[in-house]
């Protein structure tokens, strides 16, 4: 299947910093990336759908001055945490959407990076 | 309004037995769903998808079934094994968007 990598897998900060987390497709271009949030025992939140060339598309509830997120080429997207706060701590994962046809061939499945874990202090 | 629900919430099982996921949806229309299967911070990895017309289809120990018509799924896990501890997401496609909806997961633990 299709690697999507993030970095850093974890990091700590001080409260008031910015943070930026990287989301990869490692063998494919995406057009479509996700960011999601994940607290202990919950589910996945989708927080927004970021699109190459274009402004990110953000969930409702989702401050997008807080969560500022940019798709500049079709292999990288990039999720920065601004002036983070310990709320803030939390799993984010984000997905790639493979373009039609050439790796959609079982539909339209994301393919999930391995997370990246914020604690803030 | 695009809903999929899973139970049980959480479930601890002996190694080498047997259990069923449940996930129950009601998106509509239905594209096809998957199977996830999350370990402890890690991200999903995907174990089953399954479209319309297909009831059952295997992956190694995994089993998953769907019945399109009382839009249910099941994802069975035959002689448990202690990796095997981990979130399982049932997560559906359709319902008019191609952002799919998910279940919150059952949590399984698989004790020794």
């Amino acid at each position: 299947g299709a690697v999507v990598s993030q970095h850093p897998s974890r990091v700590i900060c001080k409260s008031g910093t910015s943070v930026k987390i990287e989301c990869r497709s490692l063998d494919f271009q995406a057009t479509t990336m996700f960011w999601y949030r994940q607290f202990p025992k919950q589910s996945l939140m989708l927080m927004a759908t970021s699109n190459e060339g274009s402004k990110a598309t953000y969930e409702q509830g989702v401050e997008k001055d807080k969560f500022l997120i940019n798709h500049a080429s079709l292999t990288l997207s990039t999720l920065t945490v601004t002036s983070a706060h310990p709320e803030d701590s939390s799993f984010y994962i984000c997905s790639a959407l493979p373009p039609l046809p050439q790796k959609r061939e079982s539909g339209n499945e994301q393919f999930f990076g391995p997370g990246t874990r914020l604690t803030v202090l | 309004k695009n809903q999929v629900e899973q139970s049980p919430q959480s479930l601890i099982i002996l190694e080498g037995k047997n259990c069923t996921l449940q996930c129950n949806y009601t998106v509509s229309p239905f594209s096809n769903l998957r199977w996830y299967k999350q370990d402890t911070g890690r991200g999903p990895v995907s174990l089953t998808i399954m479209t319309f017309s297909e009831n059952t289809k295997s992956n190694g120990r995994y089993t998953a079934t769907l019945d399109a018509d009382t839009k249910q799924s099941s994802l069975h896990i035959t002689a448990s094994q202690l990796s095997d501890s981990a979130s399982y997401i049932c997560v559906v496609s359709g319902g008019g968007s191609y952002i799919p909806t998910f279940g919150r997961g059952t949590s399984l633990i698989v004790h020794p």
